[in-house]
């Protein structure tokens, strides 16, 4: 069956820009979380949804990131006024639930370059 | 708060050398633990989990131990092959309100060569 799936795999983007990067989850899959993963680093979190609400977004590094999933389904992570430390892998990953460790499920990742 | 540290790498095995991952972590209440993989070019994948004390999680050939008076997770693989050559993070989980986030190591690169 269909993984998850994120686009664009690549963006390079001019210091300053607006950005969005979408994640599409499992069908099915409730809970979604975002990552990001700096060069020779883990993956951080960023923010979970639980259906359509942020249930935590306590990993957020400040207020140019923003993350909606209108729909329990898709969802967008938005960054304003890109800055060159944003430079990372952003990966999405779902989940059955959010409430137990189900296993959760990762993407490929969006390379996110700003120049 | 949570972290979890793991060796350094770059890790080199010659193919059936045995393996080992040292991973401790710091955590309240009672975390779960994992192992994920990263091969070249693809996605994190799950490896293997333990969610309580003296549990053993295994997969491919991979084990860890949940050692709570070590506070230790150490990745193991008696025989590896060139195939396991990957980056392996050890992560933790413990469950709050936040529902399930995950607080990964840096991650150690192992190459296998013949």
């Amino acid at each position: 069956g269909a993984g998850v799936s994120q686009t664009p795999s690549n963006k390079v983007t001019e210091k300053g820009k607006y950005v969005e990067l979408r994640c599409d989850p499992i069908s099915g899959h409730t809970a979604l979380y975002w990552y990001r993963q700096s060069l020779g680093q883990g993956p951080e979190f960023l923010i979970y949804f639980q259906g359509t609400g942020a249930a935590d977004d306590s990993g957020l590094p400040n207020d140019r990131f923003f993350a909606v999933r209108p729909e329990g389904s898709v969802s967008t992570l938005k960054i304003q006024r890109t800055e060159r430390g944003d430079s990372a892998v952003y990966l999405c990953a779902s989940s059955f639930q959010g409430g137990s460790p189900y296993e959760q499920y990762f993407g490929p990742g969006t390379r996110l370059t700003v120049t | 708060g949570n972290s979890v540290t793991q060796m350094e790498g770059p890790v080199t095995l010659s193919e059936e050398a045995f393996l080992t991952i040292n991973c401790t972590y710091t955590a309240t209440g009672y975390p779960s633990l994992f192992w994920y993989v990263q091969y070249p070019g693809e996605g994190l994948q799950l490896l293997l989990k333990a969610t309580k004390a003296d549990d053993k999680g295994s997969n491919k050939g991979f084990e860890a131990t949940y050692r709570k008076e070590t506070t230790s997770f150490h990745l193991e693989k008696g025989s590896v092959q060139v195939s396991d050559s990957a980056v392996y993070f050890c992560a933790l989980t413990a469950l709050t309100g936040g529902g399930n986030k995950l607080t990964f190591g840096t991650g150690t690169q192992l190459k296998v060569e013949l």
